[in-house]
């Protein structure tokens, strides 16, 4: 089944504290992509990726950080996370490089920073 | 930079009933995606628009891109229950093709 799975899907943590979710896709897709999502807000951008070691940033990268050294993994880092970091966060993927297709999205992790 | 704007926010519609949603952005874009948001699930893509001109339909959604107005609809036709949802433009940077803004959502509520 195609799919894109991220973990965990819910994590509450304190901050300062380093975390890594991570993002996998089944579906040999160039790009991938993160999101954040908040009350009244919509989605966000932090990250996204064109293909392998091809990162750029999006709207919000601050205070994220994100790798791409495999197709099918883009992990997004929190060095040192703080309370307004505390959101829904999706992963995307899609065939093509330039959002040509449709994107998949996974299942959203929600994050809470105390 | 770009802005995308949705209108309106909150949208109550009656079953059966005819609807649109705009969604406005701010520079010069030929790519839009519309989504669609269940509460507490995922996004599902409902049309991908890559052209000035573009129209594309599912079932009771239709959806059009206009790139010299930089205004996209969703046109709702004959509401039913099942369309409640949160819908989403967001439209491709047209300087950086894997850079994506998203409009605020619209709410879309279906009463009987």
């Amino acid at each position: 089944e195609a799919q894109v799975t991220q973990n965990p899907r819910y994590l509450i943590t304190v901050t300062g504290k380093k975390l890594t979710v991570t993002c996998s896709q089944n579906m040999n897709h160039e790009y991938m992509s993160w999101y954040r999502q908040d009350p009244g807000l919509g989605l966000r951008q932090i990250y996204y990726s064109m293909n392998v070691e091809v990162t750029d940033k999006g709207d919000v990268p601050e205070g994220y950080k994100v790798s791409r050294k495999e197709k099918r993994n883009f992990p997004l880092i929190l060095e040192s996370p703080s309370p307004n970091q505390t959101s829904l966060y999706f992963c995307a993927s899609s065939f093509g490089g330039g959002l040509l297709l449709e994107a998949f999205f996974g299942q959203g992790t929600r994050l809470t920073v105390v | 930079e770009l802005k995308v704007e949705q209108n309106p926010l909150f949208l109550s519609m009656q079953e059966g009933k005819n609807y649109t949603i705009y969604c406005n952005y701010s520079t010069t874009s030929d790519r839009l995606y519309w989504y669609r948001q269940d509460p507490g699930k995922s996004l599902e893509s409902l049309f991908v628009l890559l052209s000035n001109g573009a129209v594309k339909q599912e079932g009771r959604l239709m959806a059009s891109l206009d790139t010299k107005a930089r205004l996209s609809t969703l046109h709702i036709t004959a509401a039913v229950h099942d369309l409640s949802a949160t819908y989403f433009c967001a439209v491709v940077h047209s300087t950086s093709y894997g850079k994506l803004t998203f409009g605020q959502g619209t709410i879309l509520t279906v009463h009987p």
